[in-house]
């Protein structure tokens, strides 16, 4: 099983809230990706964890607070967000951290901000 | 600077022709290329995986090439099904990124009954 899920599908957020996005895994992989993708246009990678570990930033700004509870999990805080933060959120996993890993896709949240 | 570029941006088909999609990526030292459909509003599908070692890889109707020294990669897809439409996006790991997929910005297939 392929699987990554992401919970909740659709979110509307003001920009005073806090709200949390969840991704959940059970493939046993060792590294988590959360990715930013806008309409039309590519994936960006926001953050990814190895190990259970933060290894990269792609400096983004504070508002978003990755967290990774434990191998299996890993959440995205959001708080005081901007409306041009509206976007689809992915969240990948891959085997191992090593760069030679295919990495698979949940289906997203679609984040509003209003 | 590493780079992915897809062209064309958009393509449409009748069904049953064949798809060949082009990608294309500026640094030949990578680890691997990754192709993904997506559809409207949906996540990324992994299709296929090309590691840097690897000419081609198959699966079913689809087969992908990689030619590192050129910069190339493309995606074939036969016998073209109106199920096939969505949009498909190349992702290079290159070797002076670490662990990152670097995406080209996609093409959109339509497939006409």
């Amino acid at each position: 099983d392929t699987e990554v899920t992401q919970t909740p599908k659709h979110l509307v957020m003001g920009m005073t809230n806090k709200k949390s996005l969840k991704c959940e895994q059970h493939m046993g992989h060792r590294a988590m990706y959360w990715y930013k993708q806008k309409a039309k246009k590519p994936p960006e990678l926001m953050f990814v964890y190895s190990y259970e570990k933060l290894s990269i930033n792609e400096s983004v700004p504070s508002r978003f607070s990755p967290e990774c509870p434990n191998s299996s999990l890993l959440n995205l805080h959001l708080h005081a967000l901007q409306p041009e933060d509206s976007a689809l959120y992915l969240c990948a996993s891959s085997q191992d951290p090593s760069a030679t890993y295919e990495q698979y896709f949940g289906p997203g949240t679609r984040l509003t901000v209003t | 600077k590493q780079e992915v570029t897809q062209i064309p941006a958009a393509l449409s088909v009748p069904e049953g022709e064949n798809l060949v999609l082009n990608c294309s990526f500026t640094d030949s030292a990578i680890y691997n290329l990754q192709w993904f459909r997506q559809d409207p509003g949906k996540g990324l599908t992994s299709l296929l995986l090309i590691q840097s070692s690897q000419r081609e890889q198959t699966s079913g109707r689809l087969n992908a090439s990689l030619d590192k020294s050129s910069g190339r990669s493309t995606l074939y897809i036969a016998a073209s099904q109106p199920g096939d439409s969505a949009t498909y996006l190349c992702a290079v790991v290159f070797k002076a990124a670490g662990n990152k997929l670097t995406f080209g910005g996609g093409t959109r297939v339509l497939v006409k009954p």
